[in-house]
């Protein structure tokens, strides 16, 4: 079974509203980490939000914000006042078990969005 | 945040022969590094952890002794793919991560592109 499953292979916003990227993940394990991506066509990978599976609040970064859904196990990226340079591939990845960066990440299959002027 | 090396950016050589890529953290000491291969528009699938002094630990299907992954010290990792082939043609990322809860994300490489004729 896919770990991470992200079921928009493309998503087009205009510019200026808002868009939800969505993710579910499927892990037996009780502490975890949900990390969102975002990949430009230079290839790097941008890290822009985290969120921890003890996490009561969803997490928020600027413009970025994850809508937390445990019991749904699902891991919503939200993107407020989509900007032009928001176009690029986005990613959904998982670490499973205790907190620390020393352990390896699943990704999902990415969204490619958008953003139209 | 923390800076992550890649070296080259991209490489282009003929079938049969060898290449060294560089995975340096620049500004911590990374306990773990991971090496991931990126074929285009697909996810980010991980090839292999390697930990400071010991031997990588590889995901079923990659070839251990094709892609040779060396991390002699806490500061660099290195792949090499030996006999390259068409095939061999991908983005490989690399991505560096420190023990402990301090962090959750890890920090990733700019990517390096190798193309083989």
């Amino acid at each position: 079974a896919q770990k991470i499953t992200q079921t928009q292979p493309g998503m087009f916003v205009q510019e200026k509203e808002a868009v939800t990227l969505d993710c579910t993940y499927d892990t037996s394990d009780q502490s975890y980490g949900l990390f969102w991506y975002k990949q430009p066509s230079s290839g790097e990978m941008i890290f822009l939000i985290y969120q921890g599976s003890y996490d009561e609040q969803n997490a928020t970064e600027g413009r970025y914000s994850l809508n937390f859904q445990k019991a749904r196990k699902s891991a919503n990226l939200v993107i407020s006042a989509s900007q032009l340079g928001d176009s690029a591939m986005y990613f959904c990845a998982m670490r499973e078990g205790y907190s620390g960066s020393a352990r390896q990440l699943t990704f999902g299959s990415g969204t490619q969005l958008t953003v139209l002027p | 945040g923390a800076v992550v090396s890649q070296h080259p950016s991209w490489v282009i050589c003929k079938s049969g022969t060898s290449v060294k890529i560089e995975c340096r953290s620049l500004d911590f000491q990374a306990t773990t590094m991971f090496w991931y291969r990126q074929f285009p528009k697909q996810s980010l699938m991980l090839m292999a952890t390697s930990n400071e002094g010991s031997k990588a630990t590889y995901e079923q299907g990659v070839e251990k002794d094709k892609f040779l992954i060396n991390h002699a010290s806490l500061t660099l990792s290195t792949l090499t793919v030996t006999s390259a082939h068409p095939e061999d043609s991908s983005f490989y990322i690399c991505s560096a991560g420190l023990a402990g809860n301090s962090y959750n994300e890890q920090f990733f490489g700019p990517g390096t592109r190798l193309t083989v004729l």
